[in-house]
């Protein structure tokens, strides 16, 4: 398997400007995860998906930031308009196990999308 | 309030010099500590996943520990491509699915 792709790797754009970051899980994996990563705050959860439904966005820092997993195999974070503290790199992730058992909580990570916004 | 919180920040080894890294956590009712590495421009990369106090894995140089407070990775006469970001994540009953790291321990092993 590729394992999970993530696109753009990079991304430069102005203040005001629409983003939109593009996920393709692991096939066979339920469970999708976006992940914001800065110096200062380490790795936060933005949103999660199981079965393609949005089970918690707690994490998603304004109505800015959207996020949709129309199939399986594809997901989606949208910031409009962006602003230059959005600059940081996005991470999704997949996982096939649910909580709580053996091999629970091992998340396969893309190689991420670096934002920054000018 | 912080949940998870590694030290040190960083850290510098001489190759060979062994150490351990430190992962302290105030969840109530763990499920699951997880150890990952990330090299620069990666993503991270599963290592370790620890359920219960007293429980230990390994894997070649890295030994993973857990108590009720804490987990310790212990580095054993490491080398330089040991080089990485390490960090730590917990899962627990009032989070569900949701996996929390620290901000991690950035170390450098020296030739």
């Amino acid at each position: 398997d590729a394992g999970v792709i993530q696109s753009p790797r990079h991304e430069v754009t102005e203040m005001g400007q629409e983003v939109t970051l593009r996920c393709k899980p692991i096939s066979g994996h339920d469970y999708l995860f976006w992940y914001r990563q800065t110096m200062m705050r380490g790795l936060e959860l933005l949103i999660y998906f199981n079965n393609n439904v949005p089970i918690d966005d707690s994490g998603m820092p304004e109505d800015r930031f959207s996020a949709k997993m129309p199939n399986a195999s594809f997901s989606t974070l949208k910031i409009q308009p962006s602003e230059p503290r959005d600059s940081a790199v996005y991470f999704c992730a997949s996982s096939t196990r649910l909580a709580g058992g053996p091999g629970t909580g091992e998340l396969f990570f893309g190689e991420g999308s670096r934002l920054t916004v000018l | 309030e912080d949940q998870v919180t590694q030290s040190p920040e960083a850290l510098r080894l001489q190759e060979g010099e062994s150490s351990s890294l430190n992962c302290s956590y105030t969840v109530s009712g763990l499920r699951g500590l997880f150890w990952y590495r990330q090299d620069p421009g990666k993503g991270p990369e599963f290592l370790f996943t620890l359920y219960s106090a007293g429980e230990e894995k390994e894997k070649e140089r890295l030994k993973a520990t857990l108590t009720k407070k804490e987990s310790f990775l212990h580095i054993t006469a490491p080398k330089p491509e040991d080089s990485a970001t390490y960090l730590c994540a917990v899962l627990y009953s009032g989070g569900y699915q949701k996996v929390t790291f620290g901000t991690g321990t950035k170390l450098q092993v020296i030739p």
